[in-house]
């Protein structure tokens, strides 16, 4: 049971080149989530999903796109990458069913994102 | 708006020393509150976790009580070891399994 994986683990992009961020669970959650981690800061929310086809913006989305097409996948995508946007990404998924309140988020390890 | 404030890192302790992180939030209703942890290199693992006033969330040797009358969740331990180095994230859910998190703090334990 391999959880929430990541893809790439490193990355350093040019200025307005574009890349996907991969992210990939098999536990069959429904929720899945992408945030940024900047230096001695907390995660912020870029998008969240909440099942295949529904996505929604988070706290800081421009710059970012996704899109959910299965359970299990969740892409992230900068069409034209700033140095605004270096950061370290994690993925998430969690599982909500009615009536159950507190469901963990599981993350992945993370992509170290660097734009020069 | 949520938010959540954590004492400001870096903390530094020797071993077998009493741990607390102070965590406050600001909310509207009844939020559901966490500690995670990251270890270095790694993602965010749960911690614990309290969901409503009172409730004592433990793991490992950790606690922490969700104080509704000073909207405060304090990460506590009796005796740190080495291995507890990381950095540690207050964080609540209010709906929407949206978590809004503190800016973390970077505990080191030295032998």
């Amino acid at each position: 049971n391999a959880g929430v994986t990541q893809t790439p683990k490193f990355r350093i992009l040019k200025i307005g080149q574009s890349m996907t961020l991969q992210c990939t669970q098999d536990m069959n959650h429904n929720y899945m989530y992408w945030y940024r981690q900047d230096p001695g800061m907390g995660l912020k929310l870029i998008y969240y999903s909440v099942g295949a086809g529904i996505t929604d913006k988070g706290e800081v989305p421009n710059g970012y796109n996704v899109s959910r097409s299965t359970t299990e996948d969740f892409p992230l995508r900068l069409e034209l990458a700033a140095p605004s946007q270096t950061s370290v990404y994690f993925c998430a998924s969690s599982s909500h069913r009615q009536g159950l309140l507190t469901d963990t988020q599981y993350f992945g390890p993370g992509t170290r994102l660097t734009v020069l | 708006g949520n938010s959540v404030t954590q004492m400001e890192g870096p903390v530094t302790l020797s071993e077998e020393a009493f741990l607390t992180i102070n965590c406050t939030y600001t909310a509207t209703g009844y939020p559901s509150l966490f500690w995670y942890v990251q270890y270095p290199g790694e993602g965010l693992q749960l911690l614990l976790k309290a969901t409503k006033a009172d409730d004592k969330g433990s793991n490992k040797g950790f606690e922490a009580t969700y104080r509704k009358e000073t909207t405060s969740f304090h990460l506590e331990k009796g005796s740190v070891q080495v291995s507890d180095s990381a950095v540690y994230f207050c964080a609540l859910r209010q709906g929407a399994q949206k978590l809004v998190f503190g800016q973390g703090t970077r505990l080191t334990i030295n032998p």
